[in-house]
Protein backbone atom coordinates (compact mmCIF):
# COMPACT_ATOMS: atom_id res chain seq x y z
CA UNK A 1 0.00 0.00 0.00
CA UNK A 2 1.48 3.71 -0.78
CA UNK A 3 2.88 5.27 2.49
CA UNK A 4 4.35 8.90 3.42
CA UNK A 5 6.73 8.64 5.77
CA UNK A 6 8.13 11.88 7.55
CA UNK A 7 10.46 12.18 10.88
CA UNK A 8 7.62 12.55 13.59
CA UNK A 9 9.71 13.68 15.91
CA UNK A 10 9.61 17.29 16.31
CA UNK A 11 13.21 19.55 14.54
CA UNK A 12 14.21 21.23 17.08
CA UNK A 13 16.39 24.77 15.69
CA UNK A 14 18.11 27.45 16.73
CA UNK A 15 17.32 30.67 14.98
CA UNK A 16 19.63 31.25 11.84
CA UNK A 17 19.82 27.76 11.06
CA UNK A 18 18.52 25.64 8.31
CA UNK A 19 16.57 22.75 9.00
CA UNK A 20 15.90 20.49 6.54
CA UNK A 21 12.78 17.89 6.85
CA UNK A 22 12.71 14.49 5.24
CA UNK A 23 9.61 13.13 3.01
CA UNK A 24 9.65 9.50 2.05
CA UNK A 25 7.15 7.73 0.22
CA UNK A 26 6.56 4.47 -1.44
CA UNK A 27 4.49 2.32 -3.47
CA UNK A 28 3.58 6.00 -5.46
CA UNK A 29 4.85 7.54 -8.52
CA UNK A 30 3.36 11.10 -7.89
CA UNK A 31 3.46 13.49 -10.82
CA UNK A 32 3.99 16.29 -7.81
CA UNK A 33 4.79 16.93 -4.48
CA UNK A 34 3.17 19.82 -2.15
CA UNK A 35 4.46 21.10 1.26
CA UNK A 36 2.29 22.49 3.78
CA UNK A 37 2.54 24.28 6.67
CA UNK A 38 0.22 24.07 9.21
CA UNK A 39 -0.11 26.06 12.71
CA UNK A 40 -2.20 24.70 15.69
CA UNK A 41 -5.38 25.48 15.41
CA UNK A 42 -5.88 26.03 11.38
CA UNK A 43 -5.84 24.65 8.53
CA UNK A 44 -2.85 23.62 6.54
CA UNK A 45 -1.38 26.60 4.08
CA UNK A 46 0.16 25.59 0.79
CA UNK A 47 4.24 26.55 0.41
CA UNK A 48 5.42 24.86 -2.40
CA UNK A 49 5.02 22.09 -5.59
CA UNK A 50 7.53 20.34 -6.84
CA UNK A 51 7.08 18.33 -10.39
CA UNK A 52 8.44 15.28 -11.06
CA UNK A 53 10.58 16.60 -14.02
CA UNK A 54 12.21 19.29 -11.51
CA UNK A 55 14.86 18.66 -9.06
CA UNK A 56 14.53 21.59 -7.25
CA UNK A 57 12.48 24.27 -6.32
CA UNK A 58 12.71 28.03 -4.03
CA UNK A 59 10.10 30.11 -2.90
CA UNK A 60 12.05 33.03 -0.55
CA UNK A 61 13.67 31.15 2.35
CA UNK A 62 12.23 27.59 1.49
CA UNK A 63 14.02 25.04 -1.07
CA UNK A 64 12.40 21.94 -1.98
CA UNK A 65 14.06 18.72 -3.66
CA UNK A 66 12.72 15.97 -5.61
CA UNK A 67 14.54 12.79 -6.07
CA UNK A 68 12.19 10.41 -7.51
CA UNK A 69 15.10 7.88 -7.88
CA UNK A 70 14.99 7.66 -4.23
CA UNK A 71 11.34 8.41 -4.01
CA UNK A 72 11.96 11.46 -1.57
CA UNK A 73 12.01 15.13 -1.30
CA UNK A 74 13.57 17.44 1.16
CA UNK A 75 12.26 20.72 2.45
CA UNK A 76 14.63 23.13 3.59
CA UNK A 77 13.88 26.49 5.48
CA UNK A 78 17.10 28.75 5.47
CA UNK A 79 17.88 31.69 8.09
CA UNK A 80 15.01 30.07 10.28
CA UNK A 81 12.77 32.30 12.17
CA UNK A 82 11.07 31.57 15.73
CA UNK A 83 8.12 32.66 13.84
CA UNK A 84 8.85 29.65 10.77
CA UNK A 85 7.38 26.93 13.89
CA UNK A 86 4.90 25.25 12.87
CA UNK A 87 3.94 21.36 11.59
CA UNK A 88 5.18 21.18 7.97
CA UNK A 89 3.39 18.58 6.18
CA UNK A 90 4.62 16.80 2.39
CA UNK A 91 1.85 15.58 -0.03
CA UNK A 92 2.49 13.78 -3.06
CA UNK A 93 0.28 13.44 -5.78
CA UNK A 94 0.11 10.76 -8.53
CA UNK A 95 -2.12 11.74 -11.54
CA UNK A 96 -5.49 11.69 -11.32
CA UNK A 97 -5.32 11.00 -7.82
CA UNK A 98 -6.24 12.56 -4.39
CA UNK A 99 -3.80 14.43 -2.39
CA UNK A 100 -2.41 12.13 0.23
CA UNK A 101 -0.42 13.90 3.63
CA UNK A 102 2.28 12.43 5.52
CA UNK A 103 2.06 12.67 8.91
CA UNK A 104 3.73 15.92 9.28
CA UNK A 105 7.13 16.99 11.52
CA UNK A 106 6.88 19.89 13.65
CA UNK A 107 9.77 22.64 13.84
CA UNK A 108 10.21 24.59 16.93
CA UNK A 109 12.63 27.44 16.07
CA UNK A 110 14.47 28.81 19.22
CA UNK A 111 15.74 32.17 19.44
CA UNK B 1 -5.97 31.76 -4.44
CA UNK B 2 -10.08 30.85 -2.63
CA UNK B 3 -11.19 31.91 1.00
CA UNK B 4 -12.81 29.16 2.56
CA UNK B 5 -15.16 30.06 5.76
CA UNK B 6 -16.45 27.23 8.45
CA UNK B 7 -19.31 27.00 10.84
CA UNK B 8 -19.10 26.16 13.87
CA UNK B 9 -15.48 26.83 14.09
CA UNK B 10 -15.75 24.45 17.72
CA UNK B 11 -18.50 22.49 18.82
CA UNK B 12 -18.97 20.05 22.10
CA UNK B 13 -22.09 17.70 22.03
CA UNK B 14 -23.27 14.36 23.42
CA UNK B 15 -22.75 11.12 22.26
CA UNK B 16 -25.78 10.16 19.63
CA UNK B 17 -26.46 13.84 18.37
CA UNK B 18 -25.47 14.94 14.98
CA UNK B 19 -23.27 17.84 13.93
CA UNK B 20 -23.60 19.72 10.31
CA UNK B 21 -20.91 21.39 9.59
CA UNK B 22 -20.75 23.64 6.48
CA UNK B 23 -18.05 25.36 3.97
CA UNK B 24 -18.58 27.94 2.08
CA UNK B 25 -15.98 29.12 -0.42
CA UNK B 26 -15.87 32.27 -2.17
CA UNK B 27 -15.40 31.36 -5.69
CA UNK B 28 -17.01 28.64 -7.37
CA UNK B 29 -15.36 25.26 -7.76
CA UNK B 30 -16.09 21.74 -8.92
CA UNK B 31 -14.86 19.66 -6.57
CA UNK B 32 -14.67 20.39 -3.00
CA UNK B 33 -13.47 17.92 -0.42
CA UNK B 34 -13.82 16.84 2.99
CA UNK B 35 -10.46 15.63 5.55
CA UNK B 36 -10.57 14.64 9.19
CA UNK B 37 -7.86 15.60 11.63
CA UNK B 38 -7.41 13.18 14.62
CA UNK B 39 -5.90 14.68 17.55
CA UNK B 40 -1.96 14.22 16.87
CA UNK B 41 -2.44 13.04 13.73
CA UNK B 42 -2.41 14.26 9.97
CA UNK B 43 -5.12 14.49 7.55
CA UNK B 44 -7.27 11.95 6.26
CA UNK B 45 -9.79 12.36 3.12
CA UNK B 46 -13.31 11.70 4.15
CA UNK B 47 -14.94 12.22 0.85
CA UNK B 48 -14.85 14.38 -2.35
CA UNK B 49 -18.04 16.12 -3.18
CA UNK B 50 -18.86 17.28 -6.40
CA UNK B 51 -21.96 19.93 -7.69
CA UNK B 52 -24.69 17.66 -8.56
CA UNK B 53 -23.41 14.26 -8.09
CA UNK B 54 -22.76 11.95 -4.85
CA UNK B 55 -19.95 12.41 -3.36
CA UNK B 56 -17.27 9.74 -3.74
CA UNK B 57 -16.19 8.40 -0.18
CA UNK B 58 -12.56 6.62 0.75
CA UNK B 59 -12.23 3.55 2.30
CA UNK B 60 -13.14 3.53 5.45
CA UNK B 61 -16.16 6.35 5.45
CA UNK B 62 -19.85 5.80 4.48
CA UNK B 63 -22.45 7.78 3.84
CA UNK B 64 -24.62 6.83 6.34
CA UNK B 65 -22.29 8.52 8.83
CA UNK B 66 -21.16 11.17 6.90
CA UNK B 67 -23.74 12.30 4.75
CA UNK B 68 -22.45 15.23 2.51
CA UNK B 69 -24.61 18.01 0.69
CA UNK B 70 -23.25 20.32 -2.27
CA UNK B 71 -26.11 22.02 -3.34
CA UNK B 72 -24.28 24.71 -5.70
CA UNK B 73 -20.65 25.36 -6.63
CA UNK B 74 -19.63 27.69 -3.72
CA UNK B 75 -21.17 25.77 -0.54
CA UNK B 76 -20.99 21.99 0.91
CA UNK B 77 -21.74 20.26 4.39
CA UNK B 78 -20.81 17.75 6.13
CA UNK B 79 -22.99 15.65 9.05
CA UNK B 80 -21.21 13.73 11.40
CA UNK B 81 -24.17 11.04 12.66
CA UNK B 82 -24.78 9.41 15.28
CA UNK B 83 -21.39 10.77 16.89
CA UNK B 84 -19.50 8.85 19.72
CA UNK B 85 -16.07 9.96 21.10
CA UNK B 86 -13.97 8.63 18.44
CA UNK B 87 -15.14 11.38 16.24
CA UNK B 88 -13.42 13.88 18.25
CA UNK B 89 -11.29 15.44 15.46
CA UNK B 90 -11.13 18.48 13.59
CA UNK B 91 -13.12 18.58 10.91
CA UNK B 92 -11.36 20.42 7.50
CA UNK B 93 -12.93 21.58 4.22
CA UNK B 94 -10.79 22.00 1.00
CA UNK B 95 -10.71 23.18 -2.51
CA UNK B 96 -8.35 22.94 -5.49
CA UNK B 97 -6.45 25.93 -6.80
CA UNK B 98 -7.64 26.55 -10.32
CA UNK B 99 -3.35 26.14 -11.30
CA UNK B 100 -1.42 23.38 -10.76
CA UNK B 101 -3.53 21.48 -7.94
CA UNK B 102 -2.27 23.26 -4.77
CA UNK B 103 -5.39 22.75 -2.35
CA UNK B 104 -6.99 25.76 0.07
CA UNK B 105 -8.08 24.77 3.34
CA UNK B 106 -10.74 26.03 5.87
CA UNK B 107 -9.99 27.06 9.16
CA UNK B 108 -11.36 23.57 10.11
CA UNK B 109 -13.84 22.51 12.75
CA UNK B 110 -13.09 21.05 15.85
CA UNK B 111 -15.58 18.36 17.68
CA UNK B 112 -15.62 16.71 21.19
CA UNK B 113 -18.04 14.13 21.44
CA UNK B 114 -18.86 13.53 25.21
Amino acid sequence: SQKIEQNSEALNIQEGKTATLTCNYTNYSPAYLQWYRQDPGRGPVFLLLIRENEKEKRKERLKVTFDTTLKQSLFHITASQPADSATYLCAPKAAGNKLTFGGGTRVLVKP
Amino acid sequence: SAVISQKPSRDICQRGTSLTIQCQVDSQVTMMFWYRQQPGQSLTLIATANQGSEATYESGFVIDKFPISRPNLTFSTLTVSNMSPEDSSIYLCSVEGSRSGEQFFGPGTRLTVL
